[in-house]
């Protein structure tokens, strides 16, 4: 399958600062990538969708001020959390678009990063 | 109603059982369904992917989706101990959005 990296796979950071995290397709273009967030024990939860060459769409209850998205290029996705916050702290996943088209209708399919754990202090 | 509800767990079994993992969801008009499955600290991996109804099998996970009752499920055959993880069913709701389960998490146990 696809290949997707996410950078840092950890971090922590003192209260009040930025962070950015970067979500890479390594082996195929992606127009579309995804940010999630995941609390312990708990599913993912839609962030984002970052199209490249555009405005991120945010889920409802997402601040686009607390969390800058940009897709400046088909392998490349960042999340910025700015002035963290305790409550920021979680693990936060990207997933790339793969989508091809073929005989058999193609497959339209999204491969996940490794995630990247946030902590505020 | 939650568009996808799963079944958390835990779940247990011994090595060798098979294991079946399900989930029901809301709206008909989903077409597209997946299974991911999550080892803990890790992303997600896509397991199965099924486009509307019918059977899909690869090696020993079949995945099933039954429309008529809106109802997914993931069989796992001769279960692994490295079988365990979280296995989480999703679906595709428009824009390629995926819409999760709260997954499952399954213990296999030599």
């Amino acid at each position: 399958g696809a290949v997707v990296s996410q950078h840092p796979s950890r971090v922590i950071c003192k209260s009040g600062t930025s962070v950015k995290i970067e979500c890479r397709s390594l082996d195929f273009q992606a127009t579309t990538m995804f940010w999630y967030r995941q609390f312990p024990k708990k599913s993912l939860m839609l962030m984002a969708t970052s199209n490249e060459g555009s405005k991120a769409t945010y889920e409802q209850g997402v601040e686009k001020d607390k969390f800058l998205i940009n897709h400046a290029s088909l392998t490349l996705s960042t999340l910025t959390v700015t002035s963290a916050h305790p409550e920021d702290s979680s693990f936060y996943i990207c997933s790339a678009r793969d989508w091809t088209s073929g005989r058999s209708g193609g497959t339209d399919t999204q491969y996940f990063g490794p995630g990247t754990r946030l902590t505020v202090l | 109603q939650k568009e996808v509800e799963q079944d958390p767990g835990p779940l247990s079994v011994p090595e060798g059982a098979i294991v079946s993992l399900n989930c029901t969801y809301s709206n008909s008009a989903f077409q597209y369904f997946m299974w991911y499955r999550q080892y803990s600290r890790k992303g997600p991996e896509l397991l199965m992917y099924t486009y509307s109804s019918g059977n899909k099998e690869d090696g020993r996970f079949t995945a099933q989706v039954d429309k008529s009752s809106k109802y997914i499920s993931l069989f796992i055959r001769d279960s692994q101990p490295s079988d365990s993880a979280t296995y989480l069913c999703a679906i595709i709701q428009g824009a390629q959005k995926l819409v999760f389960g709260q997954g499952t998490r399954l213990t296999i146990n030599p």
